[in-house]
């Protein structure tokens, strides 16, 4: 079974620019979360959906946004790129999203502004 | 909000125990994890175990919860240099929307 596919691996942009990132989850998996990872915050949710749907938000401004397709893939937005955008952006799926509903992520897509 | 914590940095000997410590706060946490992040990867899942549980053995892992004390643990037996990464310990499984809430990672680093 494919595991969580996350593209692109890199990205360099500049500020004020806007960037999508795109991930497909593990075949049969109907929730997709985001995470941000920085060296000074850690692992930080973005947010959660499941059937076409967002159903958790972490706290990040508007400039992040995501959606999800009927085939669970999902994309995530970040218009008007900051230097502290700069971070791994991790992706993982999850069967139903609910109780004991382990992640599986992906290995990431890296981006850089400057 | 909740607060996973972990202490930043392990070096271990090849061949020893490696025990990576955890504790949180939420005491409605129903199953916690750990994670291992090696350079250049997302998140691979280690184990879990539920929160009735005190402990779990999956080979060279072996998970110990003190629910009373929140207090999680981790141990790999018979450590070796493909260990050393970053270990994770994840708080989830609270509610749907699927929230985790991450440690902030201990790096392993296991001497040859």
């Amino acid at each position: 079974k494919a595991g969580v596919t996350q593209t692109p691996r890199y990205l360099i942009k500049t500020r004020g620019q806007q960037v999508t990132l795109s991930c497909s989850p593990i075949s049969g998996h109907r929730s997709v979360s985001w995470y941000q990872q920085t060296p000074g915050q850690g692992l930080q949710f973005l947010f959660e959906y499941f059937s076409e749907t967002q159903r958790n938000k972490g706290n990040f401004p508007g400039r992040f946004s995501g959606r999800q397709f009927s085939n669970s893939r999902s994309e995530m937005n970040v218009s008007t790129l900051e230097l502290g955008d700069s971070a791994l952006y991790l992706c993982a799926s999850s069967l139903e999203g609910g109780l004991h509903s382990p992640l599986h992520f992906g290995n990431g897509t890296r981006l850089t502004v400057t | 909000g909740e607060d996973v914590e972990q202490s930043l940095f392990l070096s271990v000997r090849e061949g020893d125990s490696s025990v990576i410590n955890c504790t949180y706060t939420d005491s409605s946490s129903t199953y916690l994890y750990w994670y291992k992040q090696e350079p250049g990867a997302g998140l691979q899942l280690l184990t879990y175990i539920f929160s009735n549980m005190d402990m779990k053995q999956d080979q060279r892992l072996t998970v110990l919860l003190n629910k009373k004390d929140k207090h999680l643990s981790l141990r790999i037996a018979d450590t070796q240099t493909g260990d050393s990464a970053i270990y994770f310990c994840a708080d989830g499984g609270r509610s749907t929307g699927n929230q985790f809430y991450f440690g902030t990672g201990t790096s392993l680093t296991v001497i040859p």
